[in-house]
């Protein structure tokens, strides 16, 4: 069963305006949230993340929003840029174990 | 400055070989793991270490051996590959908790 689930398979916007990533999850036990970027050909690389005791972090054109009650992520790029054209995935954890969601391919239209 | 690299990039084999994915990494994390993509199931964990001496298996462990015989390194290793196990696989490693530095990744086809 996947635990962590990224509903859009792709996204696209135009420069400028703002990017909204979402994922959901549905394991309660998830205590840390985190946001990869992957471009073709390369490992993922860190984004942002965010504890189960915050609802919000911010890192300059990017933030996370952490809903508990719904079980539910997103991520915020504002403004979107062209270098932000990725795949984006989300991950969750819970002691040492890490799961994934299936990925959200961004594209940004200059 | 290296931090996770993966040998090979890309492997094909046959059906029934055995083979072994290397990882080694050169930040002291004392946390590895290895991950699997394929199509539309994003990133699945295989084993992941916590310290030398220390293994414990993922969400999809069938067929894969892992070993941490050292902090720097931790191979991955297919005894008898099979078709479903074509894939692109990445190995990662961090500090506890905190977030994950991929390797760049090994593309295997199995015939």
């Amino acid at each position: 069963d996947q635990q962590v689930k990224q509903n859009s398979p792709s996204l696209s916007v135009q420069e400028g305006r703002i990017s909204i990533l979402n994922c959901d999850y549905t394991n309660s036990m998830f205590d840390y949230f985190l946001w990869y970027k992957k471009y073709p050909a390369e490992g993922p690389t860190f984004l942002i993340s965010i504890s189960s005791i915050k609802d919000k972090n911010e890192d300059g054109r990017f933030t996370v929003f952490l809903n508990k009650s719904a079980k539910h992520l997103s991520l915020h790029i504002v403004p979107s840029q062209p270098g932000d054209s990725a795949v984006y995935f989300c991950a969750a954890s819970e002691n040492n174990d890490m799961r994934f969601g299936a990925g959200t391919r961004l594209t940004v239209k200059p | 400055n290296a931090g996770v690299t993966q040998t090979p990039k890309f492997q094909v084999l046959k059906t029934g070989q055995s083979m072994t994915l290397q990882c080694a990494q050169d930040m002291n994390h004392e946390y590895m793991s290895w991950y699997r993509q394929d199509p539309g199931m994003g990133l699945r964990l295989i084993h992941y270490s916590v310290g030398a001496g220390i293994t414990d298996q993922g969400e999809v462990p069938n067929g894969y051996n892992v070993s941490r015989s050292t902090t720097e390194d931790f191979p991955l290793r297919l005894l008898s590959a099979a078709p479903s196990q074509t894939s692109v696989y990445f190995c990662a490693s961090s500090h506890l908790p905190g977030e994950l530095f991929f390797g760049e990744g090994s593309r295997l086809t199995v015939l």
